[in-house]
């Protein structure tokens, strides 16, 4: 297992538009985290997956975003009627378990036009 | 709710000794980990400290003290390769919360 990835790495959207990004973690971490990060800030929580299970979503996301992870193993992250707002780093992790240190992938770069 | 406080940015010469500060504020601690981020680049992990004292990893070190609620990131020896954002995250309760990070400039 080469860590955990994420795709895409770059979208471009333009506004209004419905865009989804995928996260495969680490595979025998059962914990997954989505952040944002906007440049020159640390990574803000998004929403957290206790294998298939969402555990929290930070009341600072809009109801216009949404994660699933099916099956325990890859994660979804959508956001519908992307606004210029959404622009920034969308970013993945995962640890073996809550407690332990967690594994980032690449990140998704979203610019909205 | 949660506060996480680390100075924006700082700079130390090549081969000098640096210390990042975070304090925190937060219900629910489980531990405080450090992150290192170059620019364009995912985190990587440093430390994990739970307990309070000091934890040595080579040239980097960190120090928790859970009553005062206090961390730092000493690094030693710096190099340029050094130069990268430094992280401090709460484990609040069983997520990962990150503060802003601090920007550290090495000069030669």
């Amino acid at each position: 297992d080469t860590g955990v990835s994420q795709d895409p790495r770059h979208k471009i959207t333009k506004r209004g538009q419905n865009v989804t990004f995928r996260c495969d973690p680490i595979s025998e971490h059962n914990r997954l985290y989505w952040y944002r990060q906007t440049l020159g800030q640390g990574p803000e929580f998004l929403t957290y997956f206790q294998n298939e299970a969402q555990l929290e979503k930070s009341r600072l996301l809009s109801d216009r975003f949404s994660a699933e992870r099916p099956k325990g193993s890859f994660s979804t992250l959508e956001i519908q009627r992307t606004e210029q707002g959404d622009s920034a780093m969308y970013l993945c992790a995962s640890s073996l378990d809550g407690g332990a240190e967690a594994f980032f992938g690449q990140g998704t770069r979203l610019t909205v036009v | 709710g949660q506060n996480i406080d680390q100075p924006t940015e700082m700079t130390a010469t090549e081969g000098a000794i640096v210390q990042i500060n975070c304090t925190y504020q937060t219900s629910g601690f489980n531990g405080l980990f450090w992150y290192q981020q170059h620019a364009g680049e995912a985190p990587t992990f440093l430390s994990y400290n739970v307990l309070d004292g000091l934890e040595e990893k080579g040239r980097f070190s960190s120090f928790l003290s859970r009553s005062k609620g206090y961390s730092y990131l000493l690094l030693k020896e710096l190099q340029m390769k050094d130069s990268a954002s430094y992280l401090c995250a709460v484990m609040r309760d069983d997520k990962i919360i990150f503060g802003k990070g601090t920007r550290l400039h090495i000069l030669p």
